[in-house]
Formats: structure tokens, C-alpha cells, sequence
């Protein structure tokens, strides 16, 4: 079974501070991976995917598969990005993704 | 473009009462899928609908049922709401196909149960 473990619920930086969100998975085939934002009182949207390797609004992301990590990191944290973050992976038939728990970033002044 | 819209945003039951959450697309998606958001774990799958004519359990299916009455449209029944359904409901589209797609979702239903 296909699974998403974000290990920390809340996670507090200062700004300007580096951010790393951890993500790991566990799939036996060639995951699709994601990271998803719900900033407050906004709908959830998605930030970027491994597939693009692209990087959005600062944050990058790296699959790492000997690691099945999936880290979001950023190098300085704006105030604005205060928002709950999810991981997710996609597979398993029908466009499905399944999503990790959350970690809920904080960046104080 | 409305996007995906969800009706209603806010419900409250008493045990035992039944309601249907709605949500419907003007994107043209094939798959369209039902989400609950509860603290600590994350968003689960209800049920998710691949495409027009077709509806599949997710991963916490038990106590509801869905219809996906057109392409536009995917619906989420509550026969008989318990405690344990207070949830925030979300709604959620993609293209669908072979490749997975960004998911698009909509505002949310907030619906306590009491």
C-alpha cells in the first residue's frame, strides 16, 4: 500500500530563516510526487511536482528514491508563507493521490 | 470560470439526519474526487468517480455514497450523519487519463454533526 509520512504537525522558522518540510513515501513504483499549499481561508492548491523540477514562489523539491524523500525546501522564509503544506503521491489507478498528515509552517517576524 | 464550486459551505446535523454535499465543475475534468480534512490526518479519499459513469471507493468510504449524476457533477450523500463525520469536506477535479494531473479543489463544506 501506497503511503505519505510527514513526520512534524507544526513547523516554526523565523524569517529569513531556511525551510525544510520533510516528506517520505513509500511505493513500490515509479512515484509521482507532489506538494500542495492551503494558505488560510484559501482553498488548497497545488505548489509544484517532482516532474517539473521546478521552483515555485522560492520552494524546491527533490525526489530522492534511495531515500523515498520528497523534501520541500526553501532558503529564506517570507512571513507569506505561513500556510499548511501537504505531500502527496500519486498512483494506484484513477488519478488518485494520497496525502500525508500536513505540517503547518509558522514564520515569525 | 467559476472552477469547482461546493454547496453548501457550512452544515450543521444532528445524528441520525441525512444531506447531500454537491459539487460540480466547469472545467471540462473527467475525474472528480471527495475528500474529509480532519487535524492530524491529513486529507483521506472518500470516493473518487475516474470518469463520467463510473465511482470507486477511496481509503474512509464507510457511511457514504456518492453519485455522479453528469461530467459536471459529483454528489456526496450522508444516509445517516454520525458524530464522526464532522469533518470539512472538499471536493476535487483533474483531468484524468493515464497521466496524473494537478487535482483542483473547491472552498470546502464545513459540516458538524452533533
Amino acid at each position: 500500500a501506497q503511503r505519505v509520512t510527514q513526520p512534524e504537525k507544526l513547523l516554526s522558522v523565523f524569517k529569513g530563516a531556511p525551510v525544510e518540510l520533510k516528506c517520505n513515501y513509500s511505493y513500490s513504483g515509479s512515484p509521482e510526487l507532489f506538494w500542495y499549499v492551503q494558505y488560510s481561508r484559501q482553498r488548497l492548491q497545488l505548489l509544484l511536482r517532482h516532474i517539473s523540477r521546478e521552483s515555485i514562489k522560492g520552494f524546491t523539491a527533490d525526489l530522492n528514491k534511495g531515500e523515498t524523500s520528497f523534501h520541500l525546501k526553501k532558503p529564506f522564509a517570507q512571513e507569506e508563507d505561513s500556510a499548511m503544506y501537504y505531500c502527496a503521491l500519486g498512483g494506484g489507478g484513477g488519478n488518485k493521490l494520497t496525502f500525508g498528515t500536513g505540517t503547518q509552517l509558522k514564520v515569525e517576524l | 470560470n467559476a472552477g469547482v464550486t461546493q454547496t453548501p459551505k457550512f452544515q450543521v446535523l444532528k445524528t441520525g439526519q441525512s444531506m447531500t454535499l454537491q459539487c460540480a465543475q466547469d472545467m471540462n475534468h473527467n475525474s472528480m474526487y471527495w475528500y474529509r480534512q480532519d487535524p492530524g490526518m491529513g486529507l483521506r479519499l472518500i470516493y473518487y468517480s475516474a470518469s463520467e459513469g463510473t465511482t470507486d471507493k477511496g481509503e474512509v468510504p464507510n457511511g457514504y455514497n456518492v453519485s455522479r449524476l453528469n461530467k459536471r457533477e459529483f454528489s456526496l450523500r450522508l444516509e445517516s450523519a454520525a458524530p464522526s463525520q464532522t469533518s470539512v469536506y472538499f471536493c476535487a477535479t483533474a483531468v484524468g487519463g493515464a497521466i496524473i494531473y494537478e487535482q483542483y479543489f473547491g472552498p470546502g463544506t464545513r459540516l458538524t454533526v452533533t
